[in-house]
């Protein structure tokens, strides 16, 4: 089993709506969270991070941390097509001497007109 | 100014080849990662650099793969022997100073897709 599970999707929603993009962990000891969104053949940009539990906001996206629950969760409002992307949350471990990323399988998403 | 630029963008290869990518992070970064993202799935771990060290190296897949960033700046990543299942897409990384552990932002390149025949 992976240290991080990701829904694949994909996920396929009307331009205005809500999408709600979730991953599970099983390792404890994670403390940072981020949120990648990676256009085809681009590489991953960051969108989001956050440091141990809690909700942060920019713009149109909210991250939420549930560290009891080892679940993540990235909000989208008022999507538009140009968030068609696939998005990867990644993690990492706390106490390490260096950031290294441990990624999910990645959500595509299409926003459709 | 620049990011993090990956070459060559592309390439094919024979199995049996050996092939080197290149990888050019952004000026004055220390720290440099390389993932390898198969087709489908989220990009993996396989070494990281501060400057010219490489600190980790546990993620490479076997010993046919090797990095190195002998002046800690421009970085090699070389297969030798090329197999199939080495079709990937190959990440590089590079932040101002990961040293400290999670805080640092990694900006990626858009990574070299490699197919092997």
């Amino acid at each position: 089993q992976k240290e991080v599970e990701q829904d694949p999707g994909p996920l396929s929603v009307p331009e205005g709506a809500i999408v709600s993009l979730n991953c599970t962990y099983s390792n404890s000891a994670f403390q940072y969270f981020m949120w990648y969104r990676q256009y085809s053949r681009k590489g991953p940009e960051l969108l989001m991070y956050t440091y141990s539990s809690g909700n942060k906001e920019d713009g149109r996206f909210t991250a939420q941390v549930d560290k009891s629950s080892k679940y993540i969760s990235l909000f989208i409002r008022d999507s538009q097509p140009s968030d068609s992307a696939t998005y990867l949350c990644a993690m990492i471990a706390g106490g390490t001497s260096y950031g290294k990323l441990t990624f999910g399988q990645g959500t595509i998403l299409t926003v459709h007109p | 100014g620049a990011g993090v630029s990956q070459s060559p963008r592309y390439k094919v290869a024979k199995r049996g080849q050996d092939v080197a990518l290149r990888c050019d992070p952004i000026s004055g970064h220390v720290s440099l990662f390389w993932y390898q993202q198969a087709l489908g799935q989220g990009p993996e771990f396989l070494t990281y650099f501060q400057n010219e060290a490489q600190l980790d190296k546990s993620g490479l897949p076997s010993d046919r793969f090797f990095a190195e960033r002998p002046e800690g700046s421009v970085s090699t990543l070389k297969i030798q022997r090329t197999q199939q299942e080495d079709s990937a897409v190959y990440l590089c990384a590079s932040s101002l100073d990961s040293s400290s552990g999670g805080g640092e932002t990694q900006y990626f390149g858009p990574g070299t897709r490699l197919l092997v025949l």
